[in-house]
């Protein structure tokens, strides 16, 4: 079964840049969904196939995928970003979803 | 606007069948080309899909549930169902439904989540 690998944990200071790695086996051939959780939430789409955004997004999220990394990228960090951070993607060889342990983002 | 919502028992006993709801509101279940989408998370740890089903009917299950799992769709009460038969402490979570963003391609993500209902299972 195809395995996402995602770190535990990423700490970034307000304004700074958090990147959020997420780790696949030829990942770069898929595509990549992002979701972000609020505690006591439930998940919330932030970036699509890889790079797209929903319109309710803002711009500061965005997101890279090739070879065997995909990457969320949060620019200009605010306290509101603070959260749990999850990739997903799909399993073609045998047709389910497959999500990453989730990495949480802390704002200092 | 869509919105989703889970509901069901919320105590089970060990080898008991979990069955939960998600009902449909502000649009069709069966309008669009959407994928109905069952996901778990046990407290504290991550995500988990459990399986989905089509407009169609056609449905994908998670390998590693095996044959415990059964969804299915009631387009007059514009619901979908899970049923996940005998289960243990380890079936307790929060278990989500969701809704693909509708492009009718495999792999879409999810653009519309319920708010989750927790199952617990103990004796």
């Amino acid at each position: 079964s195809y395995v996402l690998t995602q770190p535990p944990s990423v700490s970034v200071a307000p304004g700074q840049t958090a990147r959020v790695i997420c780790g696949g086996n030829n990942i770069g051939t898929k595509g990549v969904h992002w979701y972000q959780q609020k505690p006591g939430q439930a998940p919330v789409l932030v970036v699509y196939d890889n790079s797209d955004r929903p319109s309710r997004i803002p711009e500061r999220f965005s997101g890279s995928n090739s070879g065997n990394t995909a990457t969320l990228t949060i620019s200009r960090v605010e306290a509101g970003d603070e959260a749990d951070y999850y990739c997903q993607v799909w399993d073609s060889t045998s047709d389910h979803y497959v999500f990453g342990g989730g990495t949480k983002v802390s704002v200092l | 606007q869509v919105q989703l919502q889970e509901s069901g028992p919320g105590l089970l006993k060990p080898s008991q069948t979990l069955s939960l709801t998600c009902t449909v509101s502000g649009g069709s279940i069966s309008g669009d080309s959407h994928y109905w989408n069952w996901i778990r998370q046990p407290a504290g740890k991550g995500l988990e899909w459990i399986g989905r089903i089509y407009t169609s009917g056609s449905t994908n299950n998670n390998p590693s549930l095996k044959s415990r799992v059964t969804i299915s769709v009631d387009t007059s009460k514009n619901q979908f169902s899970l049923k996940l038969r005998s289960v243990t402490a380890a079936d307790t979570a929060v278990y989500y439904c969701a809704r693909d963003r509708g492009t009718a391609i495999m792999f879409d993500a999810f653009d519309i989540w319920g708010h989750g209902t927790l199952v617990t299972v103990s004796s």
